[in-house]
């Protein structure tokens, strides 16, 4: 079937826009995860929804950034008043379940000039 | 420091060479383990999960110590294709939110 997909899989934007990655997760997954990897780093943690809710955002870094899922499935992740060290890439996981194995989509490369 | 560390290497080792990783974690409440595999540019890819008892799936053997913290991967008999960045992830009591490593290094030659 298919896996964890996400758009755009590259995004140039200049310091202080507005950006939206997408996030469609598998089919059937209940839980699904947001990151995002610097380089020479491991993904670090954003937000995590169980279902529709955000189940915890202890990562994000700040007010700028937000994440929704509204019916349970996709999920946007908002970024605003982009900054330089925003630049990352932005990598999608879903799960059947909590704790279980987390299925990575190909990720997003964010680019802020 | 960081919740979960690991040595980043880079480790190089020829063919058919055993090689461990270590990784450790500072959150006692941390519930389960894996160790996951990226390739560059690509997205992690679950390579095990980790049981206290510890498991094996053919070359590749996890391990974990609850009382030191302590996760362990042992790969034997090298294989090119083995080349990669190794992440060790802790899941933590409260479900769902986990913490990655910043990965070890493997580069096997021939």
């Amino acid at each position: 079937g298919a896996g964890v997909s996400q758009t755009p899989s590259n995004k140039v934007t200049e310091k202080g826009k507005y950006v939206e990655l997408r996030c469609d997760p598998i089919s059937g997954h209940t839980a699904l995860y947001w990151y995002r990897q610097s380089l020479g780093q491991g993904p670090e943690f954003l937000i995590y929804f169980q279902g529709t809710g955000a189940a915890d955002d202890s990562g994000l870094p700040n007010d700028r950034f937000f994440a929704v899922r509204p019916e349970g499935s996709v999920s946007t992740l908002k970024i605003q008043r982009t900054e330089r060290g925003d630049s990352a890439v932005y990598l999608c996981a879903s799960s059947l379940e909590p704790t279980s194995e987390q299925f990575f989509g190909p990720g997003t490369r964010l680019t802020v000039l | 420091r960081k919740e979960v560390e690991q040595d980043p290497g880079p480790f190089n080792v020829p063919e058919g060479a055993t090689v461990a990783f270590n990784c450790t974690y500072s959150n006692s409440a941390s519930q389960s383990f894996f160790w996951y595999r990226q390739d560059c540019r690509k997205e992690p890819k679950l390579l095990m999960s980790v049981y206290s008892s510890g498991n094996e799936d053919g070359r590749f053997t996890a391990q974990l110590n609850r009382a030191s913290q302590y996760i362990s991967l042992l790969i034997r008999d090298s294989k090119l294709s083995d080349s990669a960045t190794y992440l060790c992830v802790v899941n933590h009591l409260r479900a769902g939110k986990s913490t990655f490593g910043d990965g070890t290094t493997l580069t096997v030659k021939p």
